[in-house]
């Protein structure tokens, strides 16, 4: 077990072009979150999937943002028409079934808009 | 949703210093974990601590959970140590996290 990976670790892009970042969580983990970390700040939730079910979304997660989990395993987050504002860290994490279990964090992918 | 306060925001130690770290809770949680955020971003899991005391060599945790605190004891600290520290709780799912404690060790 390799724990979480994310990737690319980092992405440098302009303003109006779209990104996609993927996570792989730990195999056997049911629930995956996404988290956006900005300078100076705690991470913030985006949203969480219970296997390929996303069951609840952040109202920081604009329109222009879109996740998935097709098959239960990996996730992807895609930023349409990026925005120099969505420069930032993005983190993901996985946990067991239960509710309130251990959160394992992956070394997240870092944004920048120019 | 649940606010977390971290205190102090900042804290400067001499090498060999012990330190006290405190979060406090708006609200209940039912998961609550201490984090070592690196040079390069990744959270690295120190503590899953949803109530009572645990150690890990030079670092220990204690929550109590009715008074939704939690602390972090960094001993004899090192230069290694330095860094910001998150914690975080669960009362929804979803972890809530502080705005953390920036650590510096000076040797």
């Amino acid at each position: 077990d390799t724990g979480v990976s994310q990737d690319p670790r980092h992405k440098i892009t302009k303003r109006g072009q779209n990104v996609t970042f993927r996570c792989d969580p730990i195999s056997e983990h049911n629930r995956l979150y996404w988290y956006r970390q900005t300078l100076g700040q705690g991470p913030e939730f985006l949203t969480y999937f219970q296997n390929e079910a996303q069951l609840e979304k952040s109202r920081l997660l604009s329109d222009r943002f879109s996740a998935e989990r097709p098959k239960g395993s990996f996730s992807t987050l895609e930023i349409q028409r990026t925005e120099q504002g969505d420069s930032a860290m993005y983190l993901c994490a996985s946990t067991g079934l239960h509710p309130g279990n251990e959160q394992f964090f992956g070394p997240g992918t870092r944004l920048t808009v120019l | 949703g649940i606010q977390v306060e971290q205190s102090p925001p900042d804290l400067i130690l001499q090498e060999g210093a012990n330190s006290t770290l405190r979060c406090n809770f708006s609200d209940s949680v039912n998961n609550l974990q201490w984090f070592h955020q690196n040079p390069w971003g990744q959270l690295i899991n120190l503590f899953y601590i949803p109530s009572g005391t645990k150690q890990n060599g030079r670092l220990s945790a204690t929550t109590v959970a009715t008074e939704r605190y939690s602390l972090l004891y960094i001993s004899s600290s090192q230069t290694t140590d330095s860094g910001v520290y998150f914690c975080a709780g669960t009362g929804n799912n979803r972890l809530a996290f502080g705005k953390g404690n920036q650590v510096v060790v000076i040797p």
